[in-house]
């Protein structure tokens, strides 16, 4: 069974880099049809999609956060991980790392869907 | 960016009644982008309906989705008291995927 854990400091300073790990046992972020992702969610409000990668190396990032993100994996390790750069009070959030399943095909369209989310880290930015 | 918005905001309902969520696109979505999650309070989100219509696995009977285009619904159809959370849609036609701003099923 997958399991997805994340891992980080709970407090960042503003201006500096949030740095979490998200830890995958149970199977291997190699496998294909996967997309290891992070969603955020600030507090009392909706979900945000950061972005994700796969096949070990290429991501995909929301653009309204591209220039201070980067997601990458460590197969050795089984883990994956994302750095958020000069981040500010509006950064803070419960940060989610998830799986994204390349689901069955029909007709050139694939089903595609979050079906593994670790159970969130709150991060705070305070000085 | 394709918008997801969710009405009503909050739905106050009894166990045993049926609950109907709505989540209508900003563009024209092709059905197999669309899921909806079921988030209650200190959890993260699970997935409850991918495909639009297409029950997740372990995920019960009494879950339903529907729609096409830009309109689709959720329907519970009893209500049982494990069921009272908020639940969102989202959609993976357009990137970036954006969710819905959830609706809060209470009691």
């Amino acid at each position: 069974q997958v399991q997805l854990q994340e891992s980080g400091p709970g407090l960042v300073k503003p201006s500096q880099t949030l740095s979490l790990t998200c830890i995958v046992s149970g199977g291997s972020i190699s496998s294909g049809g996967y997309y290891w992702s992070w969603i955020r969610q600030h507090p009392g409000k909706g979900l945000e999609f950061i972005g994700f990668i796969y096949n070990s190396g290429t991501t995909y990032y929301n653009p309204s956060l591209w220039s201070r993100v980067t997601i990458s994996a460590d197969t050795s390790k089984n883990q994956f991980s994302l750095k958020l750069r000069s981040v500010t009070v509006a950064d803070a959030a419960v940060y989610y790392c998830a799986r994204e399943t390349l689901g069955s095909c029909s007709g050139g369209s694939c089903y595609r869907y979050f079906d593994l989310w670790g159970r969130g880290t709150l991060v705070t930015v305070s000085s | 960016e394709i918008v997801l918005t969710q009405s009503p905001g909050t739905l106050s309902l009894s166990p045993g009644e049926r609950a109907t969520l709505f989540c209508r696109a900003s563009q024209s979505l092709n059905i197999f982008y669309l899921a909806w999650y079921q988030q209650k309070p200190g959890q993260a989100p699970r997935l409850l309906i991918y495909g639009a219509s297409s029950r997740a696995t372990g995920i019960p009977d009494r879950f339903s989705g529907s729609g096409s285009v830009t309109d689709f619904t959720l329907t519970i159809s009893r209500l049982e008291p494990e069921d009272f959370a908020v639940y969102y849609c989202q959609q993976y036609g357009n990137s970036p995927w954006t969710f819905g701003q959830g609706t809060k099923v209470e009691i």
